[in-house]
């Protein structure tokens, strides 16, 4: 099963108004990143924060990590209909493996 | 700057047929290559990834295939298509000894199995 699992699976809200999705994973991370995926096409990578951050920052982004709760939040302000999107969270775990680790995704639609 | 390119976009391939799907990278050298699945809602399956020329890590048993014949093509093969093999596929890359960093993901190609 996917370590990431997004929360909530869907948000409609208006634009203007904030977004906030979370990711909570199992096991402990070297790093945990955040992409953004619109309908049909490839992701794009957001923004990475490393396990000894507590929070990270990219114009409108937001990102938190709580390592003690193995959780994240992504945070969006002042939505805009064009962040209408699904957003995943991906873990690089710290086992030794190459591999990321993909959650379910948030599917996130700002009304005009 | 890198560029990712996959094709094709979209193939309707009949059951018990060949599959070969196409990723090449543009603008840099000795990068790791990914080859994800997504199903329609879901979340990204990692197939396959490629640390260089001929060396394949396979992640999932499956009836896929992928292989590395050049230092930016990256190829994701069957030779039978089954039905679940159906869903969106991803090709991504990252730079050379930079695991754990930021993926730079392909357009996809969008797989249906009839």
């Amino acid at each position: 099963s996917q370590q990431g699992e997004e929360d909530p699976q869907a948000l409609s809200i208006q634009e203007g108004e904030n977004a906030t999705m979370n990711c909570s994973y199992k096991t402990s991370i070297n790093n945990l990143q955040w992409y953004r995926q619109n309908s049909g096409r490839g992701l794009v990578h957001l923004i990475l924060i490393r396990s000894n951050e507590r929070e990270k920052h990219s114009g409108r982004l937001r990102v938190t990590l709580d390592t003690s709760k193995k959780s994240s939040s992504l945070l969006i302000t002042a939505s805009r209909a064009a962040d209408t999107a699904s957003y995943f969270c991906a873990t690089f775990p710290t086992s030794g493996t190459y591999k990321y680790i993909f959650g379910t995704g948030t599917r996130l639609k700002v009304l005009a | 700057s890198q560029t990712i390119h996959q094709w094709p976009a979209t193939l309707v391939q009949p059951v018990g047929s060949p599959l070969s799907l196409e990723c090449t990278v543009e603008g840099t050298s000795n990068p790791n290559l990914y080859w994800y699945r997504q199903a329609a809602g879901r979340g990204l399956q990692l197939l396959f990834y490629s640390v260089g020329i001929g060396q394949i890590s396979s992640e999932v048993p499956q009836n896929l295939s992928a292989s590395r014949p050049q230092d930016r093509q990256f190829i994701l093969s069957s030779k039978k298509l089954l039905l679940s093999d159906s869903g969106f596929y991803l090709c991504a890359w990252q730079g050379a000894g930079s695991f754990g960093y930021e993926q730079y993901f392909g357009p996809g190609t969008r797989l249906t199995v009839t």
